[in-house]
């Protein structure tokens, strides 16, 4: 079975610093990687998304992520953090042949002090 | 705004109270998902139903009870809970496909006393 490590539960910057929460799963055959966001109180928004071609992917808000399939990663990358990134980000792939089910990372809690 | 409309936000019920929890989507989709959140834990899966078809049960108790209508509507019927099924309930649909994004509703936030 596919499983997803995100190895920073806690991650603490200031506003303008630069984002980079790690990834990596487990899975030997074709993947599919998402990044969602959970703001505070809110549903699970889909950040990005890699399927194939490019292994750097651009999503909203201005992250990006990039698939390094030598490593079983996916990192999810921001230049320049704002207070309003403040949220539980969580890594997941989907690796069931057939089906869209997700398996999840144990997610990052990302609080940005202004 | 998500697509995927869940009803009650919020759900107080006894351990002996039978209660329900709706979700409906107008994307199109034939895939349907229940998944259950703890706090400061990732979704996990509980059910998948595929053409109003369930098509994978994790092992999920009996006392939760999956139901889908028609291609638009996915409910969970709630018996006999424990306080340890407090949680968020997530639904979500996609495309049936393996590799489609997942919509997730807002949630129903249930507390079992």
């Amino acid at each position: 079975a596919q499983s997803v490590s995100q190895h920073n539960h806690h991650v603490i910057l200031s506003e303008a610093a630069s984002l980079e929460l790690g990834c990596n799963y487990s899975y030997g055959g074709t993947v599919n990687l998402f990044w969602y966001v959970q703001y505070p109180g809110q549903h699970l928004q889909l950040l990005l998304k890699y399927f194939s071609g490019d292994p750097l992917v651009k999503g909203i808000k201005g992250f990006e992520a990039e698939f390094i399939k030598s490593k079983f990663s996916f990192n999810l990358r921001k230049p320049s953090v704002q207070w309003s990134d403040t949220a539980e980000y969580f890594c997941a792939v989907n690796a069931r042949s057939g089906y869209s089910t997700l398996t999840f990372g144990k997610g990052t809690m990302l609080l940005v002090s202004p | 705004d998500t697509e995927v409309t869940q009803t009650p936000k919020h759900l107080v019920m006894g351990m002996t109270n039978k209660k329900s929890l709706k979700c409906e989507q107008h994307m199109g989709h034939r895939a349907m998902y229940w998944y259950k959140q703890k706090a400061k834990k990732p979704p996990e899966l509980m059910f998948v139903y595929s053409y109003e078809k369930l098509s994978i049960n994790e092992s999920v108790p009996s006392r939760f009870s999956p139901e889908c209508p028609n291609s638009s509507l996915l409910n969970l019927h709630l018996h006999a809970l424990q306080p340890e099924d407090s949680a968020l309930y997530l639904c979500a649909s996609s495309q049936l496909e393996s590799g489609n994004t997942i919509y997730f509703g807002e949630g129903s936030w249930l507390t079992v006393v």
